[in-house]
């Protein structure tokens, strides 16, 4: 089944304690992101990948890491967590058809509480 | 700056009725257009995308969105709800390498029986 997995999908942590969520499609897809769903926000986007060894930061990269040294994974490492990343993670992957890329595929998220 | 603005914060109708969600944007090239659905504990599914071509399309579970440039909307509909489309409705807009992808805040709808 086509799909990307995210691991864990449910994590508490305490203030600075690294983490890393984990992230992997099995679509072959060039492009992945990682976003953040708050109440009354929507989805704001971390970082983005458009291919192995090419990340960007999107709105919100502050405190947040990534990687992309294979094409399957595209881990989020919260370096020293804060109470105020505590939000609901999606990755999501994308592959291009002609000229656009197409609609990104979700992961089913990762609940995190810092505390 | 892409922004995306879904008005309605929540919206209830019954389940037989019609169903219109408005989606406004704001993006200065030609811009690429989403809706997504959110089932409770689940992630984002793809409904529909508009990239070009015929302003009206159509996506999966019997929605349509109608492209209208000089109102710079995307509004979703669905002709007769079914109790299964309670969920939360994501608009977003995006240039064509979706780098910069802007989702809206999301409209919640709840089906009455």
């Amino acid at each position: 089944e086509a799909q990307v997995t995210q691991n864990p999908r449910y994590l508490i942590t305490v203030t600075g304690k690294k983490l890393t969520v984990t992230c992997s499609q099995n679509m072959n897809h060039e492009y992945m992101s990682w976003y953040r769903q708050d109440p009354g926000l929507g989805l704001r986007q971390i970082y983005y990948s458009m291919n192995v060894e090419v990340t960007d930061k999107g709105d919100v990269p502050e405190g947040y890491k990534v990687s992309r040294k294979e094409k399957r994974n595209f881990p989020l490492i919260l370096e020293s967590p804060s109470p105020n990343q505590t939000s609901l993670y999606f990755c999501a992957s994308s592959y291009r058809a002609g000229r656009a890329v197409q609609g990104y595929t979700f992961g089913s998220g990762t609940r995190l509480t810092v505390v | 700056a892409q922004s995306v603005t879904q008005p309605d914060i929540h919206i209830t109708v019954s389940e037989g009725a019609s169903l219109e969600l408005r989606c406004n944007y704001s993006y200065g090239a030609t811009p690429y257009l989403f809706w997504y659905v959110q089932s409770p504990g689940q992630g984002l599914q793809l409904l529909l995308k508009y990239f070009s071509g015929d302003t009206l399309v159509q996506g999966i579970k019997g929605f349509e969105a109608e492209f209208k440039r000089s109102q710079s909307s995307f509004n979703l509909r669905k002709p007769s709800v079914h109790w299964s489309d309670a969920a939360e409705y994501f608009c977003a807009v995006g240039p064509y390498n979706n780098n910069d992808m802007r989702f809206g805040a999301g409209t919640r709808l709840t089906v009455k029986p």
